[in-house]
């Protein structure tokens, strides 16, 4: 069985500074990685996913994600956070050529001024 | 881009009756849809997978009976939450993957659909 894990579960930033989210994924075959966000009382937007090639991955709003295969990880970083990056940010697993998805419990993102 | 809805966003109902959510794919078909249940700052869980014309298959614990879903188009998917009770309240969220040649790797959610029981 597939599973996530997000250390996090709040993390505060201020404005302009750097982040990364931490996210651990366990699986005994090979997944395919994503990151998404929810803004308040939203459905989720998909931010970025490694499905094979390069391991860094670049997605919308100058989020990258780096998979790290002999860590089992998938963390997403931002060099300089903004005010609107405040939301929940979920990282999910997806068994190879299947949608269904396994998402982590999610890493509330608080960017203050 | 792809747009998935969901109808209503916010619904509130007495204990015992039954409530309808509604999934649709606005400007694409969509192979399988899927539906999760977030509790107040937690995860996802997914509930169920429903493809069209199909039955759904319902992950483990989830009980089939209460949850019904039709999945009656290729742009349509109705989640019943039937005989509601207060634990039953929760945001529930659809998504849906687009029927495409090859694995694109993307889910479209909808907005989500804040039940409520009385």
């Amino acid at each position: 069985a597939q599973s996530v894990t997000q250390l996090d579960s709040q993390v505060p930033v201020f404005e302009e500074a750097p982040v990364e989210l931490r996210c651990n994924y366990s699986s005994s075959v090979s997944v395919y990685l994503f990151w998404y966000v929810q803004y308040p009382n939203q459905g989720l937007q998909l931010l970025l996913k490694y499905l094979s090639g390069s391991t860094l991955v670049k997605g919308i709003n100058g989020f990258e994600a780096e998979f790290n295969k002999s860590q089992t990880s998938f963390h997403l970083r931002k060099p300089s956070v903004h005010i609107s990056d405040t939301a929940e940010y979920f990282c999910a697993v997806s068994l190879h050529n299947t949608d269904k998805l396994i998402f982590g419990t999610g890493t509330r993102l608080q960017v203050f001024p | 881009g792809a747009v998935v809805s969901q109808h209503p966003s916010w619904v509130i109902c007495k204990s015992g009756t039954s409530v309808k959510i509604e999934c649709r794919s606005l400007d694409f078909q969509a192979t399988t849809m899927f539906w999760y249940r977030q509790f107040p700052k937690q995860s996802l869980m997914l509930m169920a997978t429903s493809n069209e014309g199909s039955k759904a298959t319902y992950e483990q614990g989830v009980e089939k009976d209460k949850f019904l879903i039709n999945h009656a188009s290729l742009t349509l998917s109705t989640l019943t939450v039937t005989s509601a009770h207060p634990e039953d309240s929760s945001f529930y969220i659809c998504s849906a993957s687009r029927l495409a040649e090859g694995y694109t790797g993307e889910l479209f959610f909808g907005e989500g659909s804040r039940l409520t029981v009385l």
